[in-house]
């Protein structure tokens, strides 16, 4: 089985731009979809983007999803970070069996 | 909306069992795969098991493997987590997520989920 890599923490300004990175430990980051969660304290997890790079409705389009084989990685991108961005965010993907990410912190200073 | 509800969480002794359900709302249950994800406290997510649309396909993580066993009836609409030999690190919140397709494991819809605490 694989193993998703997240950094625990990013922090950024309001307004700027955060990407997070989800590295795959082993097979090839295109063979199975990646999606990312969005967990707000004290709350259920929400669905930001599924299939690599598709935004779920309502979903704004300041959150965007892409994978690169060269680094056999995901990335989320949030741009125009926004207070409500404050999250913890987790990367996911399935090849066999469902693997998470350990989450990343996203702090909006 | 589309909508799934958790129940069956609570407090149980170790060794014990506890059977969770979901109960989904506003799609057509039968033709989407169902997964359980749990967050024990101050931790991240972790798979627990999935359960194929249209087939009979299930799947589950290392740590509960021989101790849990995911099931659905299609009929009502519900899925299930039946939980045995409950151990200390089972304590977590469950969620039951909505597939993204009947074979597709990506999660898209959660439930607010329920507490299973297992302590003596």
């Amino acid at each position: 089985n694989f193993m998703l890599t997240q950094p625990h923490s990013v922090s950024e300004s309001p307004g700027k731009t955060v990407t997070i990175s989800c590295t795959r430990s082993s097979g090839s980051i295109a063979s199975g979809y990646v999606q990312w969660y969005q967990q707000r304290p004290g709350s259920a997890p929400t669905t930001v983007i599924y299939e690599n790079n598709q935004r779920r409705s309502g979903v704004p389009d300041r959150f965007s999803g892409s994978i690169d084989s060269s680094s056999n990685s995901a990335s989320l991108t949030i741009s125009g970070l926004k207070t409500e961005d404050e999250a913890d965010y987790y990367c996911q993907s399935y090849d066999g069996n469902v693997v998470f990410g350990g989450g990343t912190k996203v702090t909006v200073l | 909306e589309v909508q799934v509800l958790e129940s069956g969480g609570g407090l149980v002794q170790p060794g014990g069992s506890l059977r969770l359900s979901c109960a989904a709302s506003r799609f057509s249950f039968s033709n989407y795969a169902m997964s359980w994800v749990r967050q024990a406290p101050g931790k991240g997510l972790e798979w627990v098991s999935s359960f194929s649309g249209s087939v009979s396909n299930t799947y589950y993580a290392d740590s509960v493997k021989g101790r849990f066993t995911i099931s659905r009836d299609n009929s009502r609409n519900t899925l299930y987590l039946q939980m045995n030999s409950l151990r200390a690190e089972d304590t977590a919140v469950y969620y039951c997520a909505k597939g993204l397709s009947r074979l597709h494991y990506g999660m898209d819809v959660w439930g607010q989920g329920t507490t299973v605490t297992v302590s003596s």
